[in-house]
């Protein structure tokens, strides 16, 4: 089985903070990363699918970045506010085939 | 509106009895899998398909079956299903493969089995 981990596990922060988290997976047999943003009874969400070693991506004030030689990617949130509380969620392929394999995820409260 | 829609949303059952929990998208996507979600394991893969008449087993086969006989439906079935599979339950799809498209999820199937 992929050992796909995700730290922290969980994150307070105050409304306006920047954060950041990390995604750690096998280096080898690299294919793929996938990040998903999956909310309270809500069902995941694609934020992210990141190939290339290097590869930075942005959507608003979510970015991501992906260093495939050492086996981690970065999410960072800027100035987080309530409505970015949600469980983050990366995976990523066993040895390039169609099975994903996602880690435990970073649960992320924000306080107003 | 593109969606995968799954059904039931909730169902609660007796050790033994069979079930199926249907999965539909109305994307045209190739890719169709299942997950279970459970507290401290995260979203784990149960079945995936590349294409209709194509399965495979992802980390968690056992106690299911599923089966992929038109593009757009990936029912999951349960047999005989016992307690520790009560779960929440996604399906979902992708344009082609799994590996490297983002995967869109239904809105989850909460089973309880008693």
């Amino acid at each position: 089985i992929l050992n796909v981990e995700q730290s922290p596990q969980s994150l307070h922060v105050q409304e306006g903070d920047s954060t950041n988290f990390t995604c750690s997976f096998p280096s080898s047999n690299f294919y793929a990363l996938h990040w998903y943003r999956w909310e309270t009874a809500k069902s995941p969400e694609a934020l992210f699918v990141m190939t290339l070693n290097g590869d930075e991506k942005k959507k608003g004030r979510i970015s991501a970045t992906l260093n495939t030689k050492e086996g981690y990617s970065y999410l960072y949130i800027k100035g987080s506010q309530p409505e970015d509380s949600a469980t983050y969620l990366c995976a990523t392929p066993h040895n390039a085939g169609n099975m994903l394999t996602f880690g435990g995820g970073t649960r992320l409260m924000v306080k107003p | 509106e593109a969606q995968v829609t799954q059904n039931p949303r909730y169902l609660i059952t007796v050790t033994g009895k069979k079930l199926t929990v249907t999965c539909s998208q109305n994307m045209n996507h190739e890719y169709m899998s299942w997950y279970r979600q459970d507290p401290g394991l995260g979203l784990r893969q149960i079945y995936y398909s590349m294409n209709v008449e194509v399965t495979d087993k992802g980390d968690v086969p056992e106690g299911y079956k599923v089966s992929r006989k038109e593009k757009r439906n990936f029912p999951l079935i349960l047999e005989s299903p016992s307690p520790n599979q009560t779960s929440l339950y996604f399906c979902a799809s992708s344009l082609s493969e799994g590996r490297n498209n983002e995967q869109f999820f239904g809105p989850g199937t909460r089973l309880t089995v008693l």
